[in-house]
């Protein structure tokens, strides 16, 4: 299985802050890499996919980067509705794997 | 407006059965791959099982595989999840979710029902 590690696991940060969230995959994923944002008792929504391409509807100041092993979620300035927790997703191979989560919090 | 409905949950005792289901509309179901994805309560994102759009292609977690079933009836825009032998460590929100294959992302959720797993 390709397990998926996140850093951080939270993050404490202000209104108008840049953010970066990374993720680790075991192995090479290629491109194969969703990020999504989940606030508390809600369902989680796709940010990014294919590692790079914003899903549509979703704000330009997400942006991602990445492939291979190493990737990242970018908020180019935070806004008070993104803070939320974070997590991303390989969809290389099954079993489909999850990072452990971002917890992005107000500072 | 694509909407993912489930339903089923509830409390079931330590190796009972439960049978989760998803209701689909607002787009043509059969064309779209459907999974299973848990959270159990303060915790991550689980993903639990995958359909293809002609349930020719089936797949499960580790964790689940002997115990939980997945179908669809494509006729009834719905699918399925079958539970048997439930354990303690099952407890969570279960979400139908929908995606294109296994390659692609998830792009909707459904809003989740809760199975609980306790005597």
């Amino acid at each position: 299985d390709i397990q998926m590690t996140q850093s951080p696991s939270s993050l404490s940060a202000s209104v108008g802050d840049r953010v970066t969230i990374t993720c680790r995959a075991s192995q090479s994923i290629s491109s194969y890499l969703n990020w999504y944002q989940q606030k508390p008792g809600k369902a989680p929504k796709v940010l990014i996919y294919d590692a790079s391409s914003l899903q549509s509807g979703v704000p330009s100041r997400f942006s991602g980067s990445g492939s291979g092993t190493d990737f990242t979620l970018t908020i180019s300035s935070l806004q008070p509705e993104d803070f939320a927790t974070y997590y991303c997703q390989q969809s290389y191979s099954t079993p489909i794997t999850f990072g452990q989560g971002t917890r992005l919090e107000i500072k | 407006e694509v909407q993912l409905v489930e339903s089923g949950g509830g409390l079931v005792q330590p190796g009972g059965s439960l049978r989760l289901s998803c209701a689909a509309s607002g787009f043509t179901f059969s064309s779209y791959s459907i999974n299973w994805v848990r959270q159990a309560p303060g915790k991550g994102l689980e993903w639990v099982s995958y359909i293809s759009s002609s349930s020719s292609i089936i797949y499960y977690a580790d964790s689940v595989k002997g115990r939980f079933t997945i179908s669809r009836d494509n006729a009834k825009n719905s699918l399925f999840l079958q539970m048997n032998s439930l354990r303690a460590e099952d407890t969570a929100v279960y979400y139908c979710a929908r995606s294109r294959s296994t390659h692609s992302p998830v792009d909707y959720w459904g809003q989740g029902t809760l199975v609980t797993v306790s005597s």
